[in-house]
């Protein structure tokens, strides 16, 4: 089966600090994805990466960036949280694009106080 | 601006009933349609990938089909049980690369 799991289930961070968030998957999947969940809205593509060292912007990538320095391992960070970044992240890889399925982590659900 | 929209927001159902839901998406750049499932507490999992029109996919009680065409797919939930809540998301692909997600149908199965 194939496995996604995320660094943190809930975090707690203040307005301006630098936050982590980070993704592995275990299937040697080639794409990995960052998304946010907001009520009311769909899943929110922020960055997506087709290999290692390689990123591109999804529709909502401002006040985020990514690494993915190991194919395994795709992170998410918030260089300066604001209280508009609390919402439910979610991390999902695949093996090609979009006509494989994606497989997603349970989710890490941020409050920036 | 590609936009899916999924109809009902949320449904209340009792224990038994059937049910459907609709997935609405631009009927032009058609590449595949997802449906998954995302129970409270855990992550989204897959339910079914469509890419040709007219497709109809099955597991179990669950059914979906695929109008490209027109812009629509419709999940069908036979005999709902408690264990059907979760929300169902659909989602749209236009390319090879890029996926469109709904904003979800929350559905509530009381016993």
């Amino acid at each position: 089966d194939v496995k996604v799991t995320q660094s943190s289930r809930y975090l707690v961070k203040r307005t301006g600090e630098k936050v982590f968030l980070e993704c592995v998957q275990d299937m040697d999947h080639e794409n990995m994805f960052w998304y946010r969940q907001d009520p009311g809205l769909g899943l929110r593509l922020i960055y997506f990466s087709y290999d290692v060292k390689m990123k591109e912007k999804g529709d909502i990538p401002e006040g985020y960036s990514v690494s993915r320095e190991k194919k395994e391992r795709f992170s998410l960070i918030l260089e300066s949280a604001s209280t508009n970044q609390t919402s439910m992240y979610l991390c999902a890889s695949s093996l090609m694009a979009s006509q494989e399925t994606q497989y997603f982590g349970p989710g890490t659900r941020l409050l920036v106080l | 601006i590609l936009n899916v929209e999924q109809s009902p927001q949320s449904l209340h159902v009792q224990e038994g009933d059937s049910t459907n839901f609709t997935c609405s998406f631009p009927s032009s750049n058609f590449y595949a349609l997802h449906w998954y499932r995302w129970e409270t507490a855990k992550s989204p999992e897959a339910l079914f990938v469509m890419t040709l029109n007219g497709d109809e996919k099955k597991k179990g009680r669950i059914s979906a089909t695929l109008n490209t065409k027109e812009g629509y797919s419709y999940l069908y939930i036979k005999g709902s049980q408690p264990e059907d809540s979760a929300t169902y998301l659909c989602a749209f692909s236009y390319n090879n690369n890029d996926m469109r997600f709904g904003a979800g149908t929350r559905l509530t199965v009381k016993p």
